[in-house]
Formats: structure tokens, C-alpha cells, sequence
């Protein structure tokens, strides 16, 4: 059971554009900023997003984020076949004192 | 560039004390701000995170584990261990060792698998 929650999977056809969410609560997400990471099969997570809605350099303005309150929302456009992996977000929590993580939303590309 | 890799036993025995290394390179352990963590996940259960060493030696565990944990570092070397006591089958998985930048996990090692069986 994962302290954040998100919707294991979702798909789309090439081109389109994808949404997946992540909630959390107040000591998480609703006071920390959040980070989202894509899982291909055999490789290491790779930053997608950091401090919400940030890129680390070398990943493209396609992958977009956002937070409101204690969710957060990773919105992938013009979806690309190289796309479809695993995407998982995090948020460092305040109760806790340490990372908590999403379980992960497979992205089918059709 | 940063990488990161985690080495240690493939196969631990119950009641055994597991000791993985992470060894890295492209950044520094003494520089503020930075740390280097440990998360594993159990085959198709959630990620969890259990410790993590900060560039000034200040050390955090998970709670619920706190009683078997040690992380350490050695700055010249680039490694960090992470020791865990009283091993059980239910603690077998993929272990990861991170990169951080204050609350942000930056880099992922790719993980080393570690059962846990008699």
C-alpha cells in the first residue's frame, strides 16, 4: 500500500495527451514539492520533474507537472511509442521524515 | 554525471545481518545540501524508503525499521553502507541506492536484488 496514490494504468494513442495524478496529504504533497520519475523495464527511475514543475536538463517540455493542494499531476503530450514505461511520483513527508512514493502508473502508447 | 551502484550478497539467510555498499561518482558526499539514500521494494509491493546520510553526517531512518538500520559514510572513498540486522524473507527485494539534493531524490542507482532465504 503506497502512501501516495495513483491509478495503475493509463493509455493513449500516439500524439495525444495523458494526464496521471498523484494525491497525497497535508504532510507530504500539501507541503512539499513533488517529483515525478519514469521506470523503463531493467533500468534505473529517471527524474522527470522536480519542485513540482521543473526539468533537469535533457528532458523534453512534453513531460509537464503541476500541484494544487495535496495531489499533483504529471501531463505527458504528443505521446511517443518510447513513452510507455512506468511512472511513479514522490514527495518528501514531514511526519514521516523521509520519502513516501506513488505505486507506479503504467502508460500504455496504442 | 552521476551514477551510482549498489553491490552486496545476492542471497542472505534469516536472522543474518545484510551490508550493501553504494559506491558513486560525479558528485560529493561534503558538499551541503547533499545526501545519499536507500529505498527498496519488495517484488510488486510499493517503493519504501529506510535511510538516508546527509553531506554533515546527520542520519535519518524509516521508523518502522529504525531498530535494524545503520547507513555510513565514507566521503573519500564515495560509499555509503547501509547495514541491516535480522534479516526475513519478507525484507527480500531490490534495493536502491540515491542520489539527493535537500528533499529532491536527483539520481536512482539501477539496484541490486537481495533474497532472503534459508
Amino acid at each position: 500500500q503506497s502512501v501516495l496514490t495513483q491509478p495503475p494504468s493509463v493509455s493513449g494513442t500516439p500524439g495525444q495527451r495523458v494526464i496521471i495524478s498523484c494525491s497525497g496529504s497535508s504532510s507530504n504533497i500539501g507541503g512539499n514539492t513533488v517529483n515525478w520519475y519514469q521506470r523503463l523495464p531493467g533500468t534505473a527511475p529517471k527524474l522527470l520533474i522536480y519542485g513540482n514543475n521543473k526539468w533537469p536538463s535533457g528532458v523534453p517540455d512534453r513531460f509537464s507537472g503541476s500541484k494544487s493542494g495535496t495531489s499533483a499531476s504529471l501531463a505527458i503530450s504528443g505521446l511517443q511509442s518510447e513513452d510507455e514505461a512506468d511512472y511513479f511520483c514522490a514527495a518528501w513527508d514531514d511526519s514521516l521524515n523521509g520519502w513516501v512514493f506513488g505505486g507506479g502508473t503504467k502508460l500504455t502508447v496504442l | 554525471q552521476v551514477t551510482l551502484k549498489e553491490s552486496g550478497p545476492t542471497l542472505v539467510k534469516p536472522t543474518q545481518t545484510l551490508t550493501v555498499t553504494c559506491t558513486f561518482s560525479g558528485f560529493s558526499l561534503s558538499a551541503s545540501g547533499v545526501g545519499v539514500g536507500w529505498i527498496r521494494q519488495p517484488p510488486k509491493r510499493a517503493l519504501e524508503w529506510l535511510a538516508l546520510i546527509y553531506w554533515d553526517g546527520d542520519k535519518r531512518y524509516s521508523s518502522s525499521l529504525k531498530s535494524r538500520l545503520t547507513i555510513t559514510k565514507d566521503t573519500p572513498k564515495n560509499q555509503v553502507v547501509l547495514k541491516m540486522t535480522n534479516m526475513d524473507p519478507v525484507d527480500t527485494g531490490t534495493y536502491y541506492c540515491v542520489h539527493s539534493f535537500q528533499y529532491d531524490i536527483l539520481t536512482w542507482g539501477q539496484g541490486t536484488l537481495i533474497i532472503v532465504s534459508s
